[in-house]
């Protein structure tokens, strides 16, 4: 399978507990972004890398929240002392430049009771 | 900051009646995209527009791009039950470095048999 990736699809914390996702992107894409999508909402630009540099961030991301991607291949996304209001499908995709199609993985819902 | 705005929300149709949802931006756009997300699953990419004016085709589905980059439709003609979904329309905001798609709230396109 080439596309992207996340892992866990599903994943459930308790308030307070931190969680990490992970993310494959296609392989030969060097640009990976990170969204955040709530019910009935479009997708919500978090972050983006091209290669192993964080070269954007949105304001919705929180300092509770860090990405990373070390190597320029996969990444990692961590919330800490998650909240309710974290609760959302987190969404990773990748592109083979700026402005090309995104290729989304199919998410890590997050459900924070 | 950027906004998106996409209507309607939601549309019922009959099968084999057409379709359009529309798009516009606070700010004129790089390219804007369209993605297709079906219940339960995740955006995949539908097509990209980049020049003003511009009209592209795929089979029963026409994507316009304003003449001022601004804002875009998608029709569908004939609608089929496998058009079943939510729609969103994505902008990437002109000038170097700001490579986040802002995305639209989506129009969900039911369909009745």
């Amino acid at each position: 399978d080439t596309g992207v990736s996340q892992d866990p699809r599903h994943k459930i914390t308790k308030r307070g507990q931190n969680v990490t996702f992970r993310c494959d992107p296609i392989s030969e894409h060097n640009r990976l972004y990170w969204y955040r999508q709530t019910l009935g909402q479009g997708p919500e630009f978090l972050t983006y890398f091209q290669n192993e540099a964080q070269l954007e961030k949105s304001r919705l991301l929180s300092d509770r929240f860090s990405a990373e991607r070390p190597k320029g291949s996969f990444s990692t996304l961590e919330i800490q002392r998650t909240e309710q209001g974290d609760s959302a499908m987190y969404l990773c995709a990748s592109s083979i430049n700026r402005g090309a199609a995104a290729f989304f993985g199919q998410g890590t819902r997050l459900t924070v009771v | 900051g950027q906004q998106v705005m996409q209507i309607p929300q939601y549309q019922h149709v009959q099968e084999g009646e057409d379709f359009t949802t529309y798009c516009n931006s606070s700010t004129t756009l790089s390219n804007i995209q369209w993605y297709k997300q079906r219940p339960g699953g995740h955006p995949v990419f539908l097509i990209q527009l980049v020049k003003s004016g511009e009209v592209k085709k795929q089979k029963r589905l026409t994507f316009q791009f304003g003449e001022a980059k601004k804002n875009s439709s998608l029709h569908i003609t004939a609608t089929q039950t496998t058009d079943v979904g939510t729609y969103f329309c994505a902008g990437l905001r002109t000038g170097g470095g700001a490579d986040g798609l802002t995305f639209g709230k989506g129009t969900h396109l039911i369909i009745q048999p």
